[in-house]
């Protein structure tokens, strides 16, 4: 069982909705990431987060420590959205000093 | 350039050829790691460094070498490539001693064994 678990695999909705991914895993961690990757593109990190939520545009990020569960907001969603966020957990461990542990990503597709 | 760079971008190579795959990051991070990328898996690591002459398997190891003489380069060799090495490669850098542990991620290199 993968450790990192995401849903919804595949997601399209159309422009202007708000969009939900979410994130749980099984693991102690220190952190979690959010990244976000463009069709042939590199891997941009969205958010870290250890507790509480962040926001940064219309993307919002929370996550439930005691839960093991991570959710992804996108606002007002736009096609220049769509794009595979991946979820990724660091070892509390070793505090991310072995890597990361990623899901195995949830596509978006944002209709105009 | 500063940043994470790889090189090559693109490589096709034949089964049981040995391919070396370059990164290099400008930011003197000490913390490098090497992942693999594929369908239905996502990404996994392959084998990570803390610092120079300093590294260590992740999960999936089997196949690959890696060295790390310079903080700034992190090479990944594949010494006699197998079909099943055909993959995207990306690189990341982290530097974990003061706290800024976000990593960063190297643009990929897609790799294809014929």
């Amino acid at each position: 069982k993968n450790e990192v678990e995401q849903s919804p695999q595949n997601l399209t909705a159309q422009e202007g909705e708000f969009i939900t991914i979410n994130c749980s895993y099984s693991v102690g961690i220190s952190a979690l990431h959010w990244l976000q990757q463009h069709p042939g593109g590199g891997i941009v990190s969205l958010f870290m987060l250890s507790s509480g939520k962040k926001k940064h545009g219309r993307l919002i990020a929370t996550i439930n420590i005691q839960e093991k569960h991570s959710s992804l907001h996108i606002t007002a969603s736009h096609p220049r959205d769509s794009a595979v966020y991946i979820c990724a957990v660091r070892s509390a461990i070793k505090g991310g000093a072995d890597g990361l542990t990623f899901g195995k990503g949830t596509h978006l597709i944002i209709q105009p | 350039d500063a940043g994470i760079t790889q090189s090559p971008r693109y490589k096709i190579t034949e089964t049981g050829r040995q391919v070396t795959l370059m990164c290099h990051q400008t930011w003197s991070h000490s913390y490098m790691f090497w992942y693999r990328q594929d369908l239905g898996h996502g990404l996994r690591l392959i084998y990570y460094s803390a610092a120079a002459d300093i590294t260590d398997k992740g999960e999936v190891p089997d196949g690959y070498v890696v060295s790390r003489s310079k903080t700034e380069n992190f090479p990944l060799t594949l010494e006699s490539a197998t079909r099943s090495q055909t993959s995207v490669y990306f690189c990341a850098s982290s530097d974990m001693g003061l706290g800024i542990n976000e990593q960063f991620f190297g643009p990929g290199t897609r790799l294809t064994v014929l």
